[in-house]
């Protein structure tokens, strides 16, 4: 349902933009998330966009350099990311906000994730 | 806000009781979740609201909620279930703890 696309090997300082098609469910209908996963480490939140791509936040350790953007005629999700430093490399997964009667927040499904590697 | 998740890594056997703690640096409410991962593999949600099973996961999951304090539990360990356990903060902030590593 969600599949992420765009990760590969960069230098430090250059740009990549990540992709995450979406399938399945009504994908303007809900908010959509970026998660990475350093090898070995636990995952850290980078970034949240509301389902109408009204309002965004981000972590501390991306704000400036990331950003999230959604097209929701082509059900899929963007991740802007500059000035890339070697701590950003991780796999990065999208996933999808559950909401349920109101209540939201969770992250399920997620995709399979897409590497990215900063190195020189 | 801040999740510190206990113990860091769990040695148990089929059929233990297997308790997992997170702890959050302030009072949220029940904006919590719990996620298992397996090698190779996303996390996949298991809990949310603290305490509410998702759907097709299996019964022996329990997630609990006090003042700052979140558990889950398995009640009977089974030989799926050996994975690392995440807890995360959801609701403004998405924080997630440093995970417990369930093995052998």
């Amino acid at each position: 349902q969600l599949e992420e696309s765009g990760g590969g090997v960069v230098q430090p300082g250059t740009s990549l933009r990540l992709s995450c098609a979406a399938s399945g469910f009504v994908f303007s209908a809900y908010a959509m998330h970026w998660v990475r996963q350093a090898p070995g480490k636990g995952p850290e939140w980078v970034a949240l966009i509301w389902h109408d791509g009204t309002n965004d936040q981000y972590g501390e350790s991306v704000k400036g350099r990331f950003t999230i953007s959604r097209d929701n005629s082509k059900n899929t999700l963007y991740l802007e990311m500059r000035g890339l430093r070697a701590e950003d490399s991780a796999l990065y997964y999208c996933a999808k906000e559950g909401i349920v009667g109101g209540e939201r927040g969770w992250l399920d499904p997620w995709g399979q994730g897409t590497l990215v590697t900063v190195s020189s | 806000m801040q999740m510190t998740q206990s113990p860091s890594t769990l040695s148990a056997s089929v059929g233990d009781r297997v308790t997992i703690t997170c702890r959050a640096s302030q009072i949220f409410g029940d904006f919590l979740a719990w996620y298992q991962q397996k090698p190779g593999k996303a996390p996949k949600l298991l809990i949310y609201k603290a305490s509410t099973l998702e759907s097709g996961v299996p019964s022996r999951f329990s997630g609990s909620a006090s003042g700052t304090e979140f558990t889950l539990t398995i009640s009977s360990l089974q030989p799926d279930d050996f994975a690392i356990y995440y807890c995360q903060h959801y609701n403004y902030y998405w924080t997630f703890g440093q995970g417990t590593r369930v093995e052998v």
